[in-house]
């Protein structure tokens, strides 16, 4: 199908290992956004991209997190020197556009990956 | 934070419809209501949005009251497949760059 997927689906990591986890977007869309969603909870927003360019980082937990969109089309979510408190599912959304005009365009997510820190 | 606030779980019998209330009390004139929901290890589905009148379409009907400071989702037929959790998200869209702002949700259980 043509919706979002995400690679790889699950991960485990040793505490203090770096992680690189990937996003591929409905093509065509302009805006992308990453979760993060811990056990029992509702997903949570980390940052978010109008085709290659960052504009809202705000939920991005510590500098340890790093997110980029190089050509504006996939994405790539990165962690460095893991904790167990990083243990989630990371999801990945993206929609048509967010226009200043403020359209109700729908978010399409992926299913999301596992993470799990030892 | 969420400006919701739901039930946090809900059963419906198979067949009958499941009404999933949500309030949003502090909802602000150029907010909108959506309507998410997440089947167990699945990335959350849109269901439905709305600003101020009711609307339908093909999975659900989303009823929002007079002074949008609630709203009822509606699935008018629950199947065995309508478990999940479903997320009632209030969605300012000119400030916060369309991002969506989860709650605790509320799990809904459809029974044989």
């Amino acid at each position: 199908g043509a919706g979002v997927s995400q690679s790889p689906r699950y991960k485990v990591a040793k505490r203090g290992q770096d992680v690189a986890l990937r996003c591929d977007p409905i093509s065509g869309h302009v805006s992308l956004f990453w979760y993060q969603q811990a056990l029992g909870q509702g997903p949570e927003f980390l940052t978010y991209f109008q085709n290659e360019a960052q504009l809202d980082k705000s939920g991005l937990p510590s500098d340890r997190f790093f997110a980029e969109r190089p050509e504006g089309s996939v994405s790539t979510l990165k962690i460095q020197r893991t904790q167990q408190e990083d243990s989630a599912v990371y999801l990945c959304a993206s929609s048509r556009i967010v226009g200043l005009a403020g359209t109700t365009d729908t978010q399409y997510f992926g299913p999301g990956t596992r993470l799990t820190v030892l | 934070d969420a400006k919701t606030t739901q039930p946090p779980s809900m059963d419906c019998a198979e067949g009958r419809a499941a009404n999933l209330p949500c309030n949003h009390s502090t909802i602000s004139g150029n907010e909108y209501v959506y309507w998410y929901r997440q089947i167990h290890s699945q990335g959350p589905q849109y269901i439905i949005h709305g600003l101020k009148n009711n609307e339908t379409n093909e999975m659900a009907s989303l009823i929002i009251t007079e002074d949008r400071k609630s709203s009822t989702l509606i699935l008018p037929h629950a199947t065995l497949r309508d478990t999940a959790v479903y997320y009632c998200i209030v969605r300012d869209l000119y400030n916060q760059g369309g991002k969506l702002i989860f709650g605790q949700g509320t799990e809904l259980s459809v029974k044989p």
